[in-house]
């Protein structure tokens, strides 16, 4: 079973800072999709950003980055010039391509952008 | 702009309660999964379905919860009898098989007294 782990419970940094926030996952799979959703106070879970494994090329959106490693089986997200709109839980999932397709996630970072 | 919609947003109800949870997945979408949320465990998947034909409800209490899909337009998920820990926010999302995404609806908070 594939298995999810998010290290920093909570994160803090200042307005316009980066951030990075990590996760490590376990799979015996060599094809899989891995995620970064967000999660505000209004708990909407809203997708932030996407890597298939099998593209080496780092994910980006806006200010949105990944660092995917593939044999140390990391996937990171760096937020650059942070805002306080980024204020969220962010939870990081696997899924594999095949069969259910569900997602397994992380317990979830805590990121709070102080003013 | 389509959207997975769920309701009741909030439902407060006494031990022993039927609760009915309810989700419109974005239409074209033949997956849905509900998942719960809790501080402690996280999120969890409860049940899956394909096509409106259940596949997984490994992650589900057999004894008390239910999960069907009458139509592709609606979800359903149904305590029975609700009991204290079943309070959580319980999500519904949904997906195209072979996109690799799921969108969620924004979650309907339960609390069992």
């Amino acid at each position: 079973a594939q298995t999810v782990t998010q290290s920093q419970p909570e994160m803090s940094v200042q307005e316009a800072e980066t951030v990075t926030l990590s996760c490590t996952y376990d799979t015996s799979e060599n094809n899989y999709y891995l995620f970064w959703y967000k999660q505000p106070p209004s708990r909407q879970m809203i997708l932030v950003i996407r890597q298939e494994a099998y593209k080496q090329q780092n994910a980006t959106e806006n200010r949105f980055s990944v660092n995917f490693q593939k044999a140390a089986k990391s996937f990171s997200l760096k937020i650059s010039d942070s805002q306080l709109g980024d204020t969220a839980m962010y939870f990081c999932a696997f899924m594999k391509p095949q069969g259910a397709q569900k997602l397994v996630f992380g317990q979830g970072t805590r990121l709070t952008i102080n003013p | 702009d389509a959207r997975v919609t769920q309701t009741p947003r909030h439902k407060v109800t006494e031990m022993g309660q039927e609760v009915t949870m309810r989700c419109q997945p974005i239409l074209g979408h033949n997956t849905v999964f509900w998942y719960r949320q809790t501080m402690m465990q996280g999120l969890e998947l409860l049940a899956y379905f394909r096509n409106r034909a259940p596949l997984d409800d490994s992650g589900m209490p057999k004894d008390r919860f239910s999960a069907e899909m009458p139509d592709a337009t609606l979800a359903t998920l149904k305590i029975q009898p609700s009991e204290p820990r079943d309070s959580a926010v319980y999500f519904c999302a949904s997906g195209s098989r072979g996109t690799g995404e799921l969108f969620f609806g924004e979650g309907s908070r339960l609390t069992v007294l």
